[in-house]
């Protein structure tokens, strides 16, 4: 079964320090793997996406995810993180076979 | 680019009514568009893939007869709400893929979210 699973539901960090939100994926197939953000009441913005090409991708904002197929993983970061990035995550896969799932998303807090 | 526009942002009315929700690509065409229902702190749940000029593929569990879909254009599909009740209550959000296959991403309208009174 495909699935997604992001493993933690709340991060706190301190303005300035790394970022680090874990998601794992499960699938038959050789997915393409999504990082959304959320702000309150809006649609979800495209962070980054891995299809296949390079492992490590960088996004907008200063956020990058590798995929590592032997852990089956694809960990969102950011080396500083500013008081803008507290929003929901949700990392998403897509197998091509049917629209997007999701995690079940990982809300950031930045403290000052 | 790859702008998904959706209307109305906010939207409050009786029991009863029914409600239209759009979704647009607005520098884009889109075969495909999805919708999702969202609960509070919770994820997007699919509840159905709209392709343009064909009936919409309902996941499991959602009313086709209480969510209608209509996927006219290339650039628009609608999501009505009939008879709208307060367990209908949510975030409504819309997606859109450009054409060109499983590697473009989708992309997301701001949402839409009902209150039923």
């Amino acid at each position: 079964a495909q699935s997604v699973t992001q493993l933690d539901s709340h991060v706190s960090v301190s303005e300035g320090t790394p970022v680090l939100l874990r998601c794992n994926y499960s699938s038959s197939y050789s997915p393409s793997l999504f990082w959304y953000v959320q702000h309150p009441n809006k649609g979800l913005q495209l962070l980054l996406k891995y299809t296949s090409a390079a492992t490590l991708v960088k996004g907008i904002n200063g956020f990058e995810a590798e995929f590592k197929k032997s852990e089956t993983s694809f960990h969102l970061t950011k080396p500083s993180a500013h008081m803008s990035d507290a929003a929901e995550y949700f990392c998403a896969m897509d197998t091509g076979r049917r629209a997007l799932t999701f995690g079940s998303g990982t809300r950031l807090q930045v403290q000052p | 680019g790859a702008v998904v526009s959706q209307h109305p942002s906010w939207v409050i009315c009786k029991s009863g009514t029914s409600v239209k929700i759009e979704c647009r690509s607005l520098d884009f065409q889109a075969t495909t568009m999805f919708w999702y229902r969202q609960f509070p702190k919770q994820s997007l749940m699919l509840m159905a893939t709209s392709n343009e000029g064909s009936k919409a593929t309902y996941e499991q569990g959602v009313e086709k007869d209480k969510f209608l879909i209509n996927h006219a254009s290339l650039t628009l599909s609608t999501l009505t709400v009939t008879s709208a009740h307060p367990e209908d209550s949510s975030f409504y959000i819309c997606s859109a893929r450009t054409v060109g296959g499983v590697d473009q991403p989708q992309h997301f309208g701001d949402g839409t979210r009902l209150s039923i009174l």
